[in-house]
């Protein structure tokens, strides 16, 4: 199994670019989170998907901030404009079948984004 | 409030001996999954071990255990023989059931660990 595989690994770009992040993941798995993590903050997570649904955005910092499922196994997180209080580790985890309290979350390996 | 609060920003241990990472966490919920993860210097995030709520049992997954202590809400890891590999950032977090059958995740901010030769 591949994992969950996130696209880019790193990324720079200018304060007002936008700037889309992607997510492949687990075959099979059912719920998908994305999350931020930076120094300041820790891990937040931003955002929940079960069945391609989104079930908890509370998490999305402000309406530059946007994310999409449009099929199992794909998914999307945009930031439009971008600004440099942005810049973080975003990270897209997936669970399998229920996001049950007992199902962990496999992360994939994070995108780097730094906002000039 | 802090769902989970782990009140140790930084711990070393000498490698080969024992150390324990603190974890307490605050829920209403009868329904609850607790899980450790740790992140090495390369950035992913590692599944290390999981405790359910209705667990009699403390878990176990080689030299990492979990020690549940559920009426004090804390779920603190064990981790036996300490290696230089273990020195990484741990999270504690905790899946609960915010919304009828939708389990939120919340996490720590994370201990880092040092393992010295």
């Amino acid at each position: 199994d591949a994992g969950v595989i996130q696209s880019p690994r790193h990324e720079v770009t200018e304060m007002g670019q936008e700037v889309t992040l992607r997510c492949k993941p687990i075959s099979g798995h059912n719920s998908l989170f994305w999350y931020r993590q930076t120094m300041m903050r820790g891990l937040e997570l931003l955002i929940y998907f079960n069945n391609n649904v989104p079930i908890d955005d509370s998490g999305m910092p402000e309406d530059r901030f946007s994310a999409k499922m449009p099929n199992a196994s794909f998914s999307t997180l945009k930031i439009q404009p971008s600004e440099p209080r942005d810049s973080a580790v975003y990270f897209c985890a997936s669970s399998p079948v229920g996001g049950a309290s007992y199902n962990e979350q496999f992360f994939g390996p994070g995108t780097r984004l730094t906002v000039l | 409030a802090q769902k989970i609060t782990q009140t140790q920003p930084g711990m070393f241990v000498q490698e080969k001996e024992a150390v324990t990472l603190d974890c307490t966490y605050d829920t209403s919920d009868p329904s609850y999954g607790l899980f450790w993860y740790k992140q090495p210097s390369s950035g992913e995030m590692i599944f290390l071990i999981y405790q359910g709520s209705y667990d009699q049992q403390n878990a176990t997954e080689g030299r990492y255990s979990l020690n549940f202590q559920k009426a004090r809400k804390s779920a603190n890891l064990v981790i036996s023989a300490s290696q230089l590999g273990d020195s990484a950032m741990y999270f504690c977090a905790m899946r609960e059931d915010r919304s009828g059958g939708s389990y939120i995740p919340t996490f720590g901010r994370g201990t880092s660990l040092i393992v010295h030769p």
